[in-house]
């Protein structure tokens, strides 16, 4: 069973800058698995953020941006501010399959 | 303006047949390039794929899911649906209806129906 891994939890002071990864248990996480980004706050639905690795939706603000960083799919912020805080997930591409990793909760602090 | 709204029963006994509807507005069903999505979240707990169904009809199912589910489309309603057969606690959530482009681009998404499965 394929299985997406990010880190459960991260803290970020205002201002600062973090990354956020996902990693795929069958290796090396490529462009080919299209990776997107989804931000979700409490008790409203996911947005999605970035999609196909680097490219932000119309509407996510510039402070966020994707890439691959050595074998993994990664999200960074920079310049976090207070409404950042937020849980946030990737979604890999299996070649028929989507499959969600099990979420980063962002503390801003 | 698009606007997604999923609507159903929010308790289904064990063993049915859990059945949601996903109404749209301010754009057909019909119209290129879009997928219309259903992902289902258990209460504070993380987000699953459940499968798509594109604006030609050909349907995308998780294989985890993929024996029990069903995704079709009424175009004349423009609104899509889900069915999940032989329903048991572990499929209580929160369904989510979206409509994205290629890659998950532009998607939007429904405010999400709670469902309950239990006796």
């Amino acid at each position: 069973q394929t299985v997406v891994t990010q880190e459960p939890s991260l803290t970020v002071s205002p201002g600062g800058t973090v990354t956020l990864t996902c990693a795929s248990s069958t290796g090396a996480v490529t462009g080919d698995f299209s990776p997107s980004w989804f931000q979700q706050k409490p008790g409203q639905a996911p947005r999605v953020l970035v999609f196909a690795t680097t490219n932000k939706d119309a509407g996510t603000p510039a402070r966020f941006s994707g890439s691959l960083l050595g074998d993994k799919a990664a999200l960074t912020l920079s310049g976090v501010q207070p409404e950042d805080e937020a849980e946030y997930y990737c979604v890999l591409w299996y070649g028929g399959v989507w499959v969600f990793g099990g979420g980063t909760k962002l503390t801003v602090l | 303006q698009v606007q997604l709204k999923e609507s159903g029963p929010g308790l289904v006994k064990p063993s049915e047949t859990l059945s949601l509807t996903c109404s749209v507005s301010g754009v057909s069903l019909n119209s290129g390039g879009s997928y219309y999505c259903w992902v289902r979240q258990p209460p504070g707990k993380g987000l699953e794929y459940i499968g798509f169904i594109s604006y030609s009809g050909s349907t995308n199912y998780n294989p985890s899911l993929k024996s029990r589910v069903t995704i079709s489309k009424d175009t004349s309603k423009n609104q899509f649906s889900v069915r999940l057969n032989s329903v048991t606690a572990a499929d209580t959530a929160f369904y989510y209806c979206a409509r994205v482009g290629a890659q998950w681009r532009q998607s939007v998404w429904g405010q999400g129906a709670l469902v309950t499965v239990s006796s």
